[in-house]
């Protein structure tokens, strides 16, 4: 299973933007990368996704390095609820509907 | 559009005893996954169903078990409970095997193992 990494915390000031970081390394031409994040109390919730180039949706935007060895998340304008566990995932088509969660960031936002 | 239902979402087993838990996907999907989350290890895959088929297994022992039924409904068993059995098991669904697709979580069971 391809391999990513994380820093174990973050912190951010409300209304700023935010940017989490992600190494993979070892991904693969075919690799998706996918970003879910998971409030408190909470089951894991789907953030973003891509293959090559940067991706927009109405939650945030993810950056994608040109060589795809890392990604970065960005919201935009962070608010308190963005407050999670955000983790990002390489899935491959050998383990679709597979999902391996690494330690992921948590995400502090001070008001 | 209703979302991806477990039940129950609290369960207090003993030691020694089986449970199964239940998981009702968003309607038209057709792959299921479960996962076991813990303080320790974090969110661990342990298999995944599509269609009725098991297509993915994690590293879990064979006392960890599921099934899926025809109209997408998961259930898994656990047999001989132990303590460290003790999670939160998360269900997800999507509608299909794709790269691309994104994954629905449920609120989860809490299983205790006393």
């Amino acid at each position: 299973d391809a391999k990513t990494t994380q820093p174990n915390s973050m912190e951010s000031n409300e209304e700023e933007p935010v940017h989490l970081p992600c190494n993979h390394s070892t991904i693969s031409g075919t690799d998706y990368i996918h970003w879910y994040r998971q409030l408190p109390s909470q089951g894991p919730e789907y953030v973003i996704h891509g293959l090559t180039s940067n991706v927009n949706n109405r939650m945030a935007s993810l950056a994608i390095a040109e060589d795809r060895k890392s990604s970065t998340l960005i919201l935009h304008r962070a608010t308190l609820r963005d407050a999670a566990v955000y983790y990002c995932i390489l899935i491959r088509s050998s383990n679709t509907g597979k999902l391996i969660f690494g330690q992921g960031t948590t995400l502090q936002v001070k008001p | 559009k209703a979302g991806v239902t477990q039940t129950p979402r609290y369960l207090i087993k003993t030691r020694g005893q089986q449970v199964t838990l239940s998981c009702s996907p968003i309607s038209g999907h057709r792959s299921v996954s479960w996962y076991q989350q813990t303080p320790g290890q974090g969110l661990q895959f342990l298999f995944e169903y599509f269609s009725e088929t098991q297509r993915n297994k994690g590293n879990f022992p064979g006392r960890f078990s599921g099934r899926q039924f025809s109209n997408s409904r998961s259930e898994m068993n656990v047999s001989t409970l132990e303590l460290g059995d003790s999670a939160l098991y998360l269900c997800a669904s999507s509608l299909d095997q794709t790269l691309g697709t994104e994954a629905f979580f449920g609120q989860g069971t809490r299983l205790t193992v006393v």
